[in-house]
């Protein structure tokens, strides 16, 4: 079965520091990767997609970054970070059926409070 | 701008009695409806998809969509307290190679013994 791990689970910075945020999925191969990010009382935004090593789309421009190096590693990072970076971060795995179905699946998230 | 409506709540149902979940959707293209429900400081976790106007039955909930109004709703029968949770309705859209999803602002539910 197919298992997504994200961390660190919580994570306190000040304004101005780096972020690097980690997610890797486990139990299948050349998925479809998602950044979100869930601002308190607020709907989800994706941030970045990825459908393969090496190629990300960025939906939102910001001061944050993703990258793929491995199949199954998606990373976010920036290296300044602003208080409007605070949020619950996801990453999301996708998975395809009958051809044209995606279904998203979610890991734990890293919640990051910028001070 | 492709937007997704949901009524903000939050719904305050009693145990046992049916929980009622609206959302619409402005993009006409859209093939893929998904519920998800997001229990308090946790990720969303999956309940239900559907992809045809009509019905689909998992368990308690069922599925509803009507392409034509755009329109996707989500039933819960014989609610729990356990059901207490924010739901989140997400969209596909249309004209894109991937699984963009539009997600609504989510419905709070409160399931009171």
């Amino acid at each position: 079965s197919q298992t997504i791990h994200q961390w660190p689970a919580t994570l306190v910075q000040p304004v101005g520091s780096p972020l690097s945020l980690e997610c890797t999925v486990e139990g299948t191969s050349n998925p479809n990767l998602y950044w979100y990010r869930q601002a308190a009382g607020r709907g989800l935004q994706l941030l970045f997609y990825s459908v393969g090593i090496g190629q990300i789309s960025s939906e939102v421009p910001q001061n944050l970054s993703a990258s793929r190096p491995q199949d199954r590693q998606f990373i976010l990072s920036s290296k300044k970070l602003l208080l409007s970076d605070s949020g619950f971060y996801l990453c999301a795995w996708s998975v395809w059926s009958s051809g044209w179905q995606e279904t998203q699946y979610f890991g734990p998230g890293t919640r990051l409070l910028v001070l | 701008q492709k937007e997704v409506e949901q009524n903000s709540g939050p719904l305050s149902v009693p145990e046992g009695a049916i929980a009622s979940l609206n959302c619409t959707y402005s993009d006409r293209g859209s093939q893929s409806f998904f519920w998800y429900r997001q229990y308090s400081g946790k990720s969303p976790e999956l309940i239900m998809s559907i992809y045809s106007n009509g019905d689909k039955e998992d368990g308690r909930f069922t599925a509803q969509l009507n392409k034509a109004s755009q329109y996707v709703s989500l039933l819960i029968r014989d609610s729990q307290p356990s059901d207490s949770a924010t739901y989140l309705c997400a969209v596909s859209a249309s004209g894109t190679s991937y699984g963009k999803l539009t997600f609504g602002q989510g419905t709070i539910l409160t399931v009171h013994p």
